[in-house]
């Protein structure tokens, strides 16, 4: 069964730029979550969603981020404009069907923003 | 919302020693995951594991839900273990994981 998907893999920007990152779920997931991790903490949720639909975007800063994921499978993740402060490793993760299912993580995508 | 602790936040064996990790957690729980996040950033996950006790291969952990606990125990332990240990935990009344600050685990050669 293959894993979690997300490209690119790196991405270095200068602030005040766009970026998007890519998420491909676990085959048959309807639950994803894109997560910021900052250099020394753990993973902070982004945003969820349950197959199309946002389940929490509390944490999502709106006025630079936007995700969607338009046909229940695949997501997409941008940020504009990037600040020096948005530098972090992007991860996505998928679930079967809910918040109380295990998660599985991708490899991350680590932006830096000069 | 949940509060999940970690400890000791750092930690340092030598190849072949035993370890034990602890995470402490402040609400009943209907997940309880344990991550290994390796030296390139990649979070894998090890247990699954809101009650009881799970073993695989040199790892194993234990949930004692009641007292609101969880434990990864490493045995024998390897310089690829290195890397940060997370848990992370959700209650009922939460709408996400909440992560601990994890564990940094080295092993020396």
């Amino acid at each position: 069964e293959a894993g979690v998907a997300q490209s690119p893999r790196y991405k270095i920007i200068e602030k005040r730029q766009s970026v998007a990152f890519w998420c491909n779920p676990i085959s048959g997931h309807a639950t994803l979550y894109w997560y910021q991790q900052i250099l020394g903490q753990g993973p902070k949720l982004l945003i969820q969603f349950q197959n199309n639909g946002v389940v929490d975007d509390s944490q999502l800063p709106k006025d630079r981020f936007s995700a969607e994921r338009l046909k229940g499978v695949d997501s997409t993740l941008k940020i504009q404009p990037a600040k020096l402060e948005d530098s972090a490793v992007y991860l996505c993760a998928s679930s079967l069907n809910g918040i109380a299912d295990t998660q599985y993580f991708g490899p991350g995508t680590r932006l830096t923003v000069l | 919302g949940i509060q999940v602790e970690q400890s000791p936040p750092d930690l340092i064996l030598q190849e072949g020693a035993n370890s034990t990790l602890r995470c402490n957690f402040s609400d009943s729980v209907n997940n309880l995951q344990w991550f290994h996040q390796n030296p390139w950033g990649q979070l894998i996950n090890l247990f699954y594991i809101p009650s009881g006790t799970k073993q695989n291969g040199r790892l194993s952990a234990t949930t004692v839900a009641t007292e609101r606990y969880s434990l990864l125990y490493i045995s024998s332990s390897q310089t690829t273990d290195s890397g940060v240990y997370f848990c992370a935990a959700h209650s009922g009344s939460a709408r996400q994981l909440t992560f601990g600050s994890g564990t940094q685990l080295t092993v020396l050669p």
